[in-house]
């Protein structure tokens, strides 16, 4: 069984508008959360990273973390067709140094 | 940015067969790993090292062995390759605890088993 999981597995968002992706752990020894995004043929790069609750933002790009539900969402504003991506999130547990989970992903589209 | 390659970037085997899949970071980063991704499952670790000589266990090892020759190079193999090992393979280095530390990955090599 996946330890992370992400929803929605695909998502279709129309060009300037709000993509929002979620991410959930259920390890409760998870420390750190990251997104990384994976386009077309190419590798994973890494796009955000949270290791405390709350907000961080960069650009157009808005990552959210609850510890206590260990959950975590990424958001997109003024979405561009350049976005759309596979989106994976991974997450470190503490019993585990040097390793991430990833979860399955999440296909997003942006629409012209 | 770190620089990460891979060899072969496509590979065909049959059943049985051997393959060695390459891996070279030149960052100097401490840990390297590999990754296998399949649809529907995202990227699942399959071995991973801190060092040269040091191997540790993924997530889905049956059927792979790992080594790391030098802190540059990180090898994997595997000695009969089932058709179920068919799968694009990621190597990813990071400076020092990946759970701390971006990975970076190199651009992946696509195998098919017959």
């Amino acid at each position: 069984q996946q330890k992370v999981q992400q929803s929605p597995e695909s998502l279709i968002v129309p060009e300037g508008g709000m993509a929002s992706l979620n991410c959930t752990s259920s390890d409760r020894n998870v420390d750190y959360f990251w997104w990384y995004r994976q386009h077309s043929g190419k590798s994973p790069k890494m796009l955000m990273s949270i290791f405390s609750n709350g907000e961080k933002e960069e650009g157009r790009f808005t990552v959210h973390l609850n510890k206590a539900s260990l959950h975590t969402s990424l958001h997109i504003r003024d979405s561009q067709p350049s976005d759309s991506a596979l989106y994976l999130c991974a997450a470190s547990p503490n019993y585990n140094q040097g390793k991430l989970i990833f979860g399955q992903g999440t296909k997003l589209s942006i629409k012209p | 940015e770190a620089a990460v390659t891979q060899s072969p970037r496509n590979k065909v085997t049959v059943t049985g067969g051997n393959v060695t899949l390459s891996c070279r970071q030149t960052n100097s980063h401490n840990y390297m790993y590999w990754y296998r991704q399949d649809t529907g499952h995202g990227l699942r670790l399959i071995h991973y090292s801190y060092g040269a000589g040091n191997l540790q266990i993924g997530d889905v090892p049956d059927g792979y062995k790992a080594t790391r020759t030098t802190q540059e190079d990180f090898f994997l193999l595997l000695e009969l390759a089932s058709p179920s090992q068919t799968s694009l393979y990621f190597c990813a280095s990071s400076p020092d605890w990946g759970g701390q530390d971006t990975q970076y990955f190199g651009p992946g090599t696509r195998l098919l088993v017959l």
